[in-house]
């Protein structure tokens, strides 16, 4: 168990449609990650935020949005979904931002299914 | 970022020494060389990382070539669970991970 939560776990939806994830991180780590994974594209880095604040962008699509609140939980919300969307999320968590050597803890991830 | 090349998949027998290489020929020399797995329907999970030296903790060892244009990881005894895709990440001053196509280990009982 990493100590990073995720929910819900499983996400099916329609075509068009908007979802929430959610991302609790470990106690103590101020920085959350999201990845995406899906088949065809692997692992990719979509978007980093430390203590409240936007520090990296990755492959992130506009119709994708997150944020981190004042107690450091994270989510992310995608909209207008697509058959393309449907892939499984990952968040993660580190102690701080901006180094080479922050350890990231993930969680279990969401598994996203777009009907 | 720099990019690293591993092989697709490798084997192994249960309880016997893994090497798992990494190349990545175009190391800048503030890259640390991180090793992250991922297991059967769970997240990625950090394995070890390292900048110049040979690095060992409780799950595996790190040996860096002394030019650090390549790495390998080593599970000195592997087990079932040691089943996973292996993935080589070089990290500058930044967070994010890259992630290649990594190594998919299979280990046989």
């Amino acid at each position: 168990d990493s100590g990073v939560t995720q929910t819900p776990k499983h996400l099916i939806t329609a075509t068009g449609q908007r979802v929430t994830l959610r991302c609790s991180p470990r106690s103590g780590d101020l920085s959350v990650y999201w990845y995406q994974q899906s088949l065809d594209q692997g692992l990719q880095f979509l978007i980093q935020y430390y203590n409240g604040e936007e520090r990296a962008k990755g492959n992130i699509l506009e119709r994708f949005s997150a944020q981190q609140f004042p107690d450091l939980h994270s989510e992310l919300n995608l909209s207008s979904l697509e058959l393309g969307d449907s892939a499984l999320y990952f968040c993660a968590s580190s102690v701080g931002a901006t180094s080479g050597v922050n350890t990231q803890y993930f969680g279990p991830g969401t598994r996203l299914t777009v009907l | 970022d720099a990019k690293t090349t591993q092989p697709n998949s490798m084997e192994s027998n249960e309880e016997e020494p893994v090497h798992l290489p990494c190349n990545h020929s175009t190391i800048s020399g503030t890259d640390y060389i991180h090793w992250y797995r991922q297991l059967p329907s769970q997240g990625p999970e950090y394995v070890i990382h390292g900048l110049t030296s040979n690095v060992n903790n409780r799950m595996a060892s790190l040996a860096i070539a002394e030019d650090r244009k390549s790495s390998t990881l080593i599970l000195h005894r592997a087990t079932l669970r040691d089943a996973a895709v292996y993935y080589c990440i070089l990290r500058g001053n930044t967070d994010k991970l890259i992630f290649g196509t990594g190594t998919r280990l299979q280990v046989f009982p």
